[in-house]
């Protein structure tokens, strides 16, 4: 069964202060992963796409790597507007798209 | 360019009532997507269409949801009988499919509250 896994939940970081989000993922026939970020109240919008191990992509401060069965979306010098709940999701055969559950990442200034 | 648009915004029922709403597509989009979004968890597919052809429905959705697309334009979800853990976010997405998987733009979804 397609399953994609989180880490960490929620995570908190002063202003400035680097780290990285978590996505694991078990998919039959990979077509792509999916990086999104959800403010509270709106719906999900679209950061990255990554379709074959080894591929990164960038935006401003945030850096998105794959793996065969990992991605890792890195925050540099985060500021407060970065805020938000970061979703990872992974397109199977079927066409659709399944997420993870999260991570809630806070920047206090 | 408009974007998703979904309509209600919020809704509130009470439990035994029927409700539907609205998804208007991104134009050029021939997919059309449903999830259903609770508090602390990512958005769990429920069904998607492919123009106006109902693709693809998830196990977890019990009869009493039912989707259209008529003319492969807008699409709407009714749930029929409300009951309390129906409440959550509907979140509706459009698509262009593509070779190498597809990006999914989202609406801002509907709260559905049911007491």
């Amino acid at each position: 069964e397609d399953q994609v896994t989180q880490s960490p939940e929620a995570l908190r970081l002063q202003e400035g202060e680097s780290s990285s989000l978590n996505c694991s993922y078990t998919v039959s026939g990979l077509r792509g992963l999916f990086w999104y970020r959800q403010d509270p109240g709106k719906g999900p919008e679209f950061l990255f796409t990554l379709y074959s191990a080894g591929e990164e992509k960038e935006k401003e401060r945030l850096k998105a790597t794959l793996t065969k069965k990992e991605s890792f979306l890195h925050i540099t010098a985060p500021k407060p507007e970065d805020s938000a709940t970061y979703l990872c999701a992974v397109s199977s055969n079927t066409g659709k798209l399944i997420f993870g559950q999260g991570t809630t990442l806070q920047v206090k200034p | 360019d408009t974007g998703v648009s979904q309509d209600p915004r919020h809704k509130i029922t009470k439990r035994g009532q029927n409700v539907t709403f609205r998804c208007d597509p991104i134009s050029e989009h021939n997919r059309l997507y449903w999830y259903r979004q609770t508090l602390g968890q990512g958005p769990e597919f429920l069904t998607y269409f492919q123009n106006e052809a109902q693709l693809e429905k998830s196990r977890l959705l019990s009869d009493r949801f039912s989707a259209e697309r008529p003319k492969g334009s807008f699409s709407t979800l009714e749930i029929q009988r409300t009951e309390q853990g129906d409440s959550a976010m509907y979140l509706c997405a459009s698509s262009l499919q593509g070779a190498r998987g597809e990006k999914l733009f989202f609406g801002s979804g509907t709260q559905l509250s049911v007491l």
